[in-house]
């Protein structure tokens, strides 16, 4: 077990541009979630999957962000057009049926 | 809707000095309380959790918090501070039923000082 891996760790774009980021999560876990945390801030929920099926959106994820998680396996989070109010951390976690368990994060900073 | 507190953005405290960091939880529904700890450039690591059963929680690295139903709080404590300590501490909360999604306060910045 080597826990939840996020890629990439850094990503710095132009606004406008598109980005994709990867989260793989403890291979048993069944539940799977993306939070994003701004500077000075709590991670706030953006969206959570059980298995692949995409169960629940944050309003904070507007039609410009997409989700993914084909297999149950690994997930994909897309924000198309970026923005600067896009920066922030990006964090995965995942669970079983107990606490959920964070990767490193993917920071954006879009310029 | 449920919602976390955090009211110290900052806690300085010299070493080996005793910490309390403070949470408070709004909420009409049971829940489920954590404390975790994020050290700069890295993802959040568990201290510690209430389920349920005694009220008084030990985590890692010399850790506790107490369950207060009544206060509606969750403070973190720890009798002697060391450097190692300094991080941003969040509190969270996730309903005891649904997603399980975390409610996380705005976090609490510890700088413990030589």
């Amino acid at each position: 077990d080597t826990g939840v891996s996020q890629n990439p760790r850094h990503k710095i774009t132009k606004r406008g541009q598109n980005v994709t980021f990867r989260c793989d999560p403890i291979s048993e876990h069944n539940r799977l979630y993306w939070y994003r945390q701004t500077l000075g801030q709590g991670p706030e929920f953006l969206t959570y999957f059980q298995n692949e099926a995409q169960l629940e959106k944050s309003r904070l994820l507007s039609d410009r962000f997409s989700a993914e998680r084909p297999k149950g396996s690994f997930s994909t989070l897309e924000i198309q057009r970026t923005e600067q109010g896009d920066s922030a951390m990006y964090l995965c976690a995942s669970s079983g049926r107990g606490e959920q368990f964070f990767g490193p994060g993917t920071r954006l900073t879009v310029l | 809707a449920q919602s976390v507190t955090q009211l110290d953005s900052q806690v300085p405290v010299f070493e080996e000095a005793p910490v309390e960091l403070r949470c408070n939880y709004s909420s009409s529904v049971s829940v489920y309380l954590f404390w975790y700890v994020q050290y700069p450039n890295q993802g959040l690591q568990l201290l510690l959790k209430y389920l349920s059963g005694s009220t008084l929680v030990k985590g890692i690295n010399g850790f506790e918090a107490e369950f207060n139903k009544s206060q509606t709080s969750f403070h973190l404590r720890k009798p002697s501070v060391h450097i190692s300590d300094t991080a941003e501490y969040f509190c969270a909360v996730i309903l005891a039923s649904g997603t399980y999604k975390y409610i996380f306060g705005t976090g609490t910045r510890l700088k413990v000082l030589a």
